[in-house]
């Protein structure tokens, strides 16, 4: 089956970047989408297939993806970006797979 | 506005049975397929369960394949997921997530981009 490994946690003094990593064999073959979750709430998607922002999501949200990493990049962080990731993708054999989830915390 | 709204969650006892509801609204609902995603208490998210625009098509995680059935009523513009034979690891936070592309094969494409705000079934004696 297919795996999305993810760091536990990363941490951004506000108005840095943080940059989340998401590892997976070949993953750069693939499309990968990222949510966002907030305690109590439910994800949100802030990139589609690498590196597209749906509507409403600020600018300061970006994604690549080559290799066996991809990455959800927060620039300019702010204190309202506090929250877990979480990286998606499809894949033929177990279908939707999503990533371990990473905690943001912004300093 | 998009808006799913899940509903039926709640305790129920080791091999029990539960329905989950999810009610959407603006969007036309017969066109999308759909899909569950759950969340154990403190953990990630994991992949449940999808059904085509039509019903004709589901598809089911091996963890709930054989106790889960999904289904929808286009009339009702609602979701259901019929849980049986429950297990303390099914407990969790469920989420209706729509798919984002009617035209995107029989799932609707391969992410999700509206979620409801979950219902939380707990399994325990």
């Amino acid at each position: 089956s297919y795996e999305l490994t993810q760091p536990l946690s990363v941490s951004v003094a506000l108005g840095q970047t943080a940059r989340i990593t998401c590892g997976g064999n070949n993953i750069g073959s693939k499309n990968v989408h990222w949510y966002q979750q907030k305690p109590g709430q439910a994800p949100v998607l802030v990139i589609y297939r690498d590196s597209n922002r749906p509507s409403g999501i600020p600018e300061r949200f970006s994604g690549s993806n080559s290799g066996n990493t991809a990455t959800l990049t927060i620039s300019r962080a702010q204190a309202g970006d506090e929250a877990d990731y979480y990286c998606q993708v499809w894949d033929s054999s177990t279908s939707y797979v999503f990533g371990t989830g990473t905690k943001v915390t912004v300093l | 506005e998009v808006q799913l709204v899940e509903s039926g969650g709640g305790l129920v006892q080791p091999g029990g049975s539960l329905r989950l509801s999810c009610a959407a609204s603006g969007f036309t609902f017969s066109s999308y397929a759909m899909h569950w995603v759950r969340q154990a208490p403190g953990k990630g998210l994991e992949y449940v369960s999808a059904i085509s625009s039509n019903g004709g098509s589901t598809y089911y995680a091996n963890s709930v394949k054989g106790r889960f059935t999904i289904s929808r009523d286009n009339s009702k513009n609602t979701l259901y997921l019929q849980m049986g034979s429950l297990r303390a690891e099914d407990m969790a936070v469920y989420y209706c997530a729509r798919a984002p592309d009617p035209h995107y094969g029989d799932y609707g494409g391969d992410y999700f981009d509206y979620w409801g705000q979950g219902t939380l079934v707990t399994v325990s004696s």
